[in-house]
């Protein structure tokens, strides 16, 4: 069964700092998205991308937030310079895409981000 | 603010019929409420999504009634491995756009 991947499952680093998290959504969903979720805490959407470029995105999606899709297979989420709030655990989900609001998506196991 | 309810917690036993329900009063009107299952350090995984009267998989049951301003989460008899945090997910106006709001969840916790 195809699933979404995401790397890497852990990552440290400090404050200030930029960081990239990959994943690979299933190969012929047309939707990506990431979300977070700190711990404990519920899941908050972060941004949707559709066609190459954002379809939708939260307040928490600020200018130190971006998503690309480099190539044919990989979705990225880089934060610019990472505060110590920006420690959780971030999501990447990917949907066939009938619409952006057809939530039947496929979340990767999550990468948990620990800022120091 | 937009934003759907859901009871914070619930506890049942196995063998069980569980009902979670969920709020929604700024729903718009094309949209479809989906629900989500959640073990601790996984993602999200996809249970069940309907639009109005009642939907019906292998897994649940989910019912919303006319004025589609909650919906009903069914699992039944639920087991051991129910225990999980259910989300609730619908779209909600936010000023000019929409934004996908999750609810906080409702940790079940069924008990042997």
């Amino acid at each position: 069964e195809p699933e979404v991947t995401q790397t890497p499952s852990h990552q440290v680093t400090q404050m200030g700092q930029e960081v990239i998290l990959r994943c690979v959504p299933i190969s012929n969903h047309l939707y990506f998205y990431w979300y977070r979720q700190i711990l404990g805490q519920k899941v908050e959407f972060l941004v949707s991308f559709y066609n190459n470029e954002i379809s939708e995105k939260s307040e928490i999606f600020d200018d130190q937030f971006s998503v690309e899709r480099p190539d044919g297979s990989n979705f990225t989420l880089k934060i610019r310079s990472t505060k110590l709030e920006d420690s959780a655990m971030y999501f990447c989900a990917s949907s066939p895409g009938r619409d952006i609001f057809s939530y039947e998506q496929y979340f990767g196991p999550g990468t948990r981000l620990t800022v120091t | 603010l937009a934003k759907t309810t859901q009871p914070i917690s619930m506890d049942s036993y196995e063998g069980q019929e569980v009902n979670i329900t969920c709020s929604h009063n700024n729903i718009a009107t094309n949209d479809y409420i989906t629900w989500y299952q959640q073990f601790p350090s996984q993602g999200p995984r996809f249970i069940i999504q309907g639009y109005k009267t009642k939907v019906t998989n292998e897994v649940a049951s989910l019912f919303i009634p006319a004025d589609r301003k909650s919906s009903t989460l069914s699992l039944p008899r639920v087991s051991l491995s129910d225990t999980a945090v259910y989300y609730c997910l619908v779209p909600l106006p936010m000023d000019s756009n929409y934004q996908l709001i999750w609810g906080a969840g409702t940790k079940l916790i069924i008990k042997p």
